[in-house]
């Protein structure tokens, strides 16, 4: 049950594009349509982005879209907003557990 | 409203042990597999455990596997995580999350309760 690999920071302009990426294993991003993400801000609980690999739920941007090649799974934010700002987590199911990547700290400059 | 409450965190001496529920409300509970996610200070999600609708199919982390035990009561819309042995590294705040569907492979968290703080330290 290792962590999933994410980069530590990202950081975009306003209206820009940025993707955050998410590489796990053969056990568990590979193998399983099951990646979902979470935007989290301080003091705040986290919220669903994506699910099931690239579904948003209601009410969620579609400016947020999620994609998996293989073993990594990525997030995309397009036309950056300033509310954007936030820490960005991807989870995985592994077969009878589910493990949490170490996070992404979104800066929009 | 779907809600999410938990209660039980605190302050606890090394080795001791704690139960944490988390109440239900505003969808029907037992349509839902649970789980149980903590966030130590300063640091990452960790995914604690996992439970479907019915209790028939339970998951847990390795670093708690053995020492914390998840259950529901369909009954009482509620969901617990008993935690035995506790060490200083389980400190964090401890999220309850409902699943979008009844089968605890996590396919989205949809709801997060706001926490509880559990600080394991003599």
């Amino acid at each position: 049950q290792s962590a999933l690999t994410q980069p530590a920071s990202v950081s975009g302009s306003p209206g820009q594009s940025i993707t955050i990426s998410c590489t796990g294993t053969s056990s568990d991003v590979g193998s399983y349509n099951l990646v979902s993400w979470y935007q989290q801000h301080p003091g705040k609980a986290p919220k669903l982005m994506i699910y099931e690999g690239s579904k948003r739920p209601s009410g969620v941007s579609n400016r947020f879209s999620g994609s998996k090649s293989g073993n990594t799974a990525s997030l995309t934010i397009s036309g950056l907003q300033a509310e954007d700002e936030a820490d960005y987590y991807c989870c995985s199911y592994a077969g009878s557990s589910s493990v949490f990547g170490g996070g992404t700290k979104l800066t929009v400059l | 409203e779907v809600q999410l409450v938990e209660s039980g965190g605190g302050l606890v001496q090394p080795g001791r042990s704690l139960r944490l529920s988390c109440a239900a409300s505003g969808f029907t509970f037992d349509d839902y597999a649970m789980h149980w996610v903590r966030q130590a200070p300063g640091k990452g999600l960790e995914w604690v455990s996992g439970i479907s609708w019915n209790s028939g199919s339970i998951g847990y982390a390795d670093s708690v596997k053995g020492r914390f035990t998840i259950s529901r009561d369909n009954a009482k819309n509620s969901l617990y995580l008993q935690m035995n042995s506790l060490r200083a590294e389980d400190t964090a705040l401890y999220y309850c999350a409902k699943d979008s569907t009844r089968y605890d492979i996590l396919t989205g968290l949809t709801t997060w309760g706001q926490g509880t703080l559990v600080t394991v330290s003599s």
